[in-house]
Order: structure tokens, then C-alpha cells, then sequence
């Protein structure tokens, strides 16, 4: 039973592109994040969705627009991509935003390896 | 905003040995969360443990324990009795418990091999 699945795993496309990467949790959490993990393997926050809400959104280029259809999804779409964006995106989830105990623990995905040519 | 340092970017250990990973961070909060997470070549982030900041006593589980020194900000991973399973890099990471900052704040990480 995987608890965040990601999808697809490697994506590998042309400059200009547009593509989206899907993720979903089936642990019940309410909050879900994107995490970016460049070639020196540095991890940084990209959004966060609390029950569909956004409540992160760090200084991440507009063509990245994340979308939460409902709390067990939270997608990620790029647009015009750019060399620079070939990276390993990570989602993860957490029980709640902001809690005590494990509730706050988040959770990763596989990663999806995107490479941009 | 939080800085994460890891200062030792590779760590050798022979099996059954034990290991030791520094970590170190800036904060202005006295409330808040630590954690390291290992990946193997997998890729896949693995939660090893976490520590609450309000808490003394150090977080144990199973071979894996922390030194947490709150007053030095000073969080290391101790690995005891290394397997070739716990080759992979390791990271720490920080979290507000308090402000609404809700994101891990990472370190650079640690590669660690084991040796045979």
C-alpha cells in the first residue's frame, strides 16, 4: 500500500514544454507539499495546500501552479519549462499543518525525476 | 528565516561500527521540531526520527539516536551498529512548531558509506 504515489516517476521532455506531475496521499492528511531537489541533491519547499487551501507559496517562478482538487491530491503543473527546472520533485503530507506529536511529520513520495533538454 | 548546517558532506563507517552526523541550526524560536531523513539511491525520503524541541530526553529508535543540545542548536544522528542498509545520504531538517511556518527547512546533507 503506497502512502504517496507520484506520478510518473521520470519525465523527460523538450525546453518550452509544458507537463504536470501528480501526486496523491492515502494516509487521510489534511495538508500536502511540493519539495524541489536540485543536481546538489538541496531540498527546498516549493507550495503547501492545507485542505485545498494554499498556504505556502515560496518564491517559486508562476510557471509553476500547483492545483488540490480535493485534500488526498495535491498536482503540480509547469509551464514553458526550462532547462533549469530539471531537478526531483517531491510530495509529501502531513496529518495536519501545524500539531502536536507525529501529527506535523511529513511524509515523501518517490520523486519524479524531470530532465528538461 | 532557519538555517540548517551540516557540516560533514561524507561520513565512512565500517559495519557493525558506529557513526556519528552533526547538525546544526539558527533559530529564534524556542518551540519547534527536528528531524533527519535518510535517502538511499532510491531516492525515496525515509522519516529516521524526529525530536520535539520541548522535549530533553533524546529520541531513540532501535540503532538510530539523537544528541539533541537545545542551548547549543546543536542536533547530531548517531548510527550504532552500521549496516550496509544505512549507506545512503542523510539530512536533517527543522520546523517551526509555533509562527505558521509550516515547511521543512533542510540541510545540505551527509553521504554516508559503509564499508564492508
Amino acid at each position: 500500500d503506497t502512502a504517496v504515489s507520484q506520478t510518473p516517476k521520470y519525465l523527460v521532455t523538450q525546453m518550452g514544454n509544458d507537463k504536470s506531475i501528480k501526486c496523491e496521499q492515502n494516509l487521510g492528511h489534511d495538508t500536502m507539499y511540493w519539495y524541489k531537489q536540485d543536481s546538489k541533491k538541496f531540498l527546498k519547499i516549493m507550495f503547501s495546500y492545507n485542505n485545498k487551501e494554499l498556504i505556502i507559496n515560496e518564491t517559486v517562478p508562476n510557471r509553476f501552479s500547483p492545483k488540490s482538487p480535493d485534500k488526498a491530491h495535491l498536482n503540480l503543473h509547469i509551464n514553458s519549462l526550462e532547462l533549469g527546472d530539471s531537478a526531483v520533485y517531491f510530495c509529501a503530507s502531513s496529518l495536519v499543518a501545524r500539531g502536536r506529536g507525529p501529527q506535523e511529520t511529513q511524509y515523501f513520495g518517490p520523486g519524479t525525476r524531470l530532465l528538461v533538454l | 528565516a532557519q538555517t540548517v548546517t551540516q557540516s560533514q558532506p561524507e561520513m565512512s563507517v565500517q559495519e557493525a561500527e558506529t557513526v556519528t552526523l552533526s547538525c546544526t541550526y539558527d533559530t529564534s524560536e524556542s518551540d519547534y521540531y527536528l528531524f533527519w531523513y535518510k535517502q538511499p539511491p532510491s531516492r525515496q525520503m525515509i522519516l529516521v526520527i524526529r525530536q520535539e524541541a520541548y522535549k530533553q530526553q533524546n529520541a531513540t529508535e532501535n540503532r538510530f539516536s539523537v544528541n539533541f543540545q537545545k542551548a547549543a542548536k546543536s542536533f547530531s544522528l548517531k548510527i550504532s551498529d552500521s549496516q550496509l542498509g544505512d549507506a545512503a545520504m542523510y539530512f536533517c531538517a527543522y520546523r517551526s512548531a509555533g509562527s505558521g511556518d509550516y515547511k521543512l527547512s533542510f540541510g545540505a546533507g551527509t553521504t554516508v558509506t559503509v564499508r564492508a
